[in-house]
């Protein structure tokens, strides 16, 4: 059964500091790898995906998968107050059924 | 963007009762989720729908959920009857065929009494 891990479990930054998040999966063969990002009380919204190895920048935010090593990261330049939020990666299946499974969060405060 | 909108967004009842959650995903998606998060921590797979049936559930959907989507309506999770266990905010998120992104409803906060 797909494991899906974060690190840290949570996390303070001060303003403008580079924030590195950190997701590692159990299956080789999963497909799919995303960050979203969830304030508190609302719903989480995707942030960026990824789909093959290697990096992807948006923006503040890069994301690196390296499928070997199992892991994937978030990482966010010059983070702001606006970025505090719980922060879930995700990981698909390896089947033909859809299924994304969710990590154990981030939690994220960047101190004005 | 895509909205995916959820009724109730809160719901009190006492253990035994039943409760049905609504969601109504976003128009052209094909794939419809139901996740479970308890004090705003991991979200976890509940089960997902496809083509008028369930592709996969997980160990936390007892025999007492059931999920359908009757005649392209509402996509609904019915549990009957609730435990205390129960109480979290439930999510609905929908998404293409193929494409991993998924859309998320508010929640529905389900407080069993």
């Amino acid at each position: 059964q797909q494991k899906v891990q974060q690190s840290p479990e949570s996390l303070i930054v001060p303003e403008g500091a580079m924030t590195s998040l950190n997701c590692t999966f159990s299956d080789s063969a999963s497909q799919y790898f995303a960050w979203y990002r969830q304030h508190s009380g609302k719903a989480p919204k995707a942030l960026m995906s990824i789909f093959s190895n290697g990096e992807k920048e948006e923006g503040r935010f890069t994301i690196h998968l390296n499928k070997a090593s199992l892991h994937f990261s978030l990482h966010i330049r010059d983070s702001q107050p606006s970025d505090s939020a719980l922060y879930l990666c995700a990981v698909s299946m390896p089947s033909n059924t859809n299924k994304v499974v969710f990590g154990t969060g981030t939690r994220l405060q960047v101190l004005p | 963007g895509p909205k995916v909108l959820q009724i109730p967004s809160h719901q009190i009842i006492d253990m035994g009762q039943m409760v049905t959650l609504n969601c109504d995903p976003v128009s052209n998606h094909l794939y419809f989720y139901w996740y479970k998060q308890i004090l705003g921590q991991q979200m976890e797979f509940l089960v997902n729908f496809y083509n008028g049936k369930v592709m996969e559930k997980s160990k936390l959907f007892k025999d007492q959920f059931s999920v359908e989507r009757p005649d392209g309506s509402y996509f609904t999770l019915k549990i009957q009857p609730t435990a205390l266990e129960d109480s979290a905010v439930y999510f609905c998120a929908s998404s293409l065929p193929g494409r991993g992104q998924l859309y998320f409803g508010e929640g529905s906060k389900l407080t069993v009494l």
